[in-house]
């Protein structure tokens, strides 16, 4: 069956320390892949996105993510956390063909200062 | 920079009442969505608008949910006789283009209790 999963309900780091927010799909092809975060009361913000080409993406807020293909993931990753980023990310992905975002479950990100 | 607003921020009603979501889409886009989070769950995709009808639509779609695009701006969700289990964070979504590539800008979400 097809799915989108984040396996870390809740992540806790250290302000200052690098963070990697874990994603797989499961998908016939590769699906568009997309990361969002959402702050409290806030939308769900697009931080980036892949659909072919260079891996190793580049997005807002200094976030980067990199596609593995041989191991059906997405993760994203920043090299220094700041406080502000504590909020919830959601890996979501769209089939080829396809215009309707299927999204994870969401990872929790705590930053400690 | 353009965004998708969404009013009331958060709505209070009665099982079996009537609630209208209001969305303002970024307003050169054409593609319009609607999505749900229950507490706890997953974001879920509930229906896609183009061109003044509805593209596609996933099985909590049923006949309780309407949507429409009264004046050109708005974009509305309609629950004609609210459950429970209605209760969630609604977001609105647009886009310029359908093609899965495109971005989803997405509203703030009203949040939706149904007592």
């Amino acid at each position: 069956a097809q799915s989108v999963t984040q396996p870390d309900i809740h992540i806790t780091v250290s302000e200052g320390a690098s963070l990697e927010l874990r994603c797989n799909y499961s998908y016939g092809a590769t699906p568009y892949l997309f990361w969002y975060v959402q702050s409290p009361g806030q939308g769900l913000q697009l931080l980036l996105k892949y659909f072919s080409g260079d891996t190793l993406v580049q997005g807002i807020k200094g976030f980067e993510a990199e596609f593995k293909r041989s191991q059906s993931s997405f993760n994203l990753r920043k090299p220094s956390v700041h406080w502000s980023d504590a909020a919830e990310y959601f890996c979501a992905v769209v089939p080829r063909g396809g215009n309707k975002l299927t999204f994870g479950t969401g990872t929790q990100l705590k930053v400690e200062l | 920079e353009p965004e998708v607003t969404q009013t009331p921020s958060h709505q209070v009603t009665q099982m079996g009442q009537e609630v209208i979501l209001r969305c303002v889409p970024i307003s050169n886009h054409l593609y319009f969505y609607w999505y749900r989070q229950i507490l706890g769950q997953k974001v879920e995709f509930l229906v896609s608008f183009y061109n003044n009808e509805i593209s596609e639509k996933s099985e909590i779609f049923d006949d309780q949910f309407s949507v429409e695009r009264p004046d050109g701006s708005n974009f509305t969700l309609k629950i004609r006789s609210t459950k429970l289990e209605d209760s969630a964070m609604y977001f609105c979504a647009s886009s310029d283009n359908p093609v899965g590539q495109e971005t989803q800008y997405f509203g703030p979400g009203t949040r939706l209790l149904v007592l």
